[in-house]
């Protein structure tokens, strides 16, 4: 796709539901990020994906957080039994290559998907 | 420690004036690269301009040009003849690559107001 696209944008859930966020990346990008922000705050880096490879999970805050990216192309992260302090904008990034640190490598966010738990 | 630090409180500029936004950096890699970011009351996230450690010359994409220091570890960002769209919130951003792993870290952000 022409940028990156993350689906619902916003989202209101009760506390105790699983939340499923998705992420499509630009189109050919091997590389997929996931952040979480909050409010005023800076990106939180939660997890990184090269192709189909989760190559770093440490920013996931607990185990009710995972995220797959199964074909290398969409990612979904999950949430299971949501809390109220889950709630923040979740932002997916890609980006062309994953490891070249010339000019043009730019990482793309997407819109991001907003989160109340309530 | 952190490895971005933006600790200007919010700025303010008289437009057509030029500004300068603070960033200190801390890696031990010698390969990094260095990125601003622009997100406007919409929440956007915009991509502004990039640095790579080994890029010679400071990076410049219109308006915006960064002052890269490497020595002292700064990258500051430069914004000339402010406009009222430039209101926004600024971040920092440094990615380092090891291996496979490709870790982009952001600072807390500064928040910009131009005055007309």
């Amino acid at each position: 796709g022409a940028g990156v696209s993350q689906s619902p944008r916003y989202k209101v859930t009760k506390r105790g539901q699983d939340v499923a966020l998705r992420c499509d990346p630009i189109s050919g990008h091997v590389s997929l990020y996931w952040y979480r922000q909050a409010l005023g705050q800076g990106p939180e880096f939660l997890t990184y994906f090269n192709y189909e490879a989760q190559q770093d999970k440490s920013g996931l805050p607990n185990d009710r957080f995972s995220a797959e990216r199964p074909e290398g192309s969409i990612s979904t992260l999950t949430i299971q039994r949501t809390e109220q302090r889950d709630s923040a904008m979740y932002r997916c990034a890609s980006s062309s290559r994953p490891t070249v640190l010339t000019g043009g490598n730019t990482i793309y966010f997407g819109e991001g998907s907003w989160l109340t738990v309530v | 420690a952190q490895k971005i630090t933006q600790t200007q409180p919010g700025m303010f500029v008289q437009e057509k004036e030029a500004v300068t936004l603070d960033c200190t950096y801390d890696t031990s890699d010698q390969s990094y690269g260095l990125f601003w970011y622009k997100q406007p009351s919409s929440g956007e996230m915009i991509f502004l301009i990039y640095q790579g450690s080994y890029d010679e010359q400071n990076a410049t994409e219109g308006r915006y040009s960064l002052n890269f220091q490497k020595a002292r570890k700064s990258a500051n960002l430069v914004i000339s003849a402010s406009q009222l769209g430039d209101s926004a919130m600024y971040f920092c951003a440094m990615r380092e690559v090891t291996g496979a792993n490709s870790k982009l870290t952001f600072g807390k952000g500064i928040t910009l107001s131009v005055r007309p």
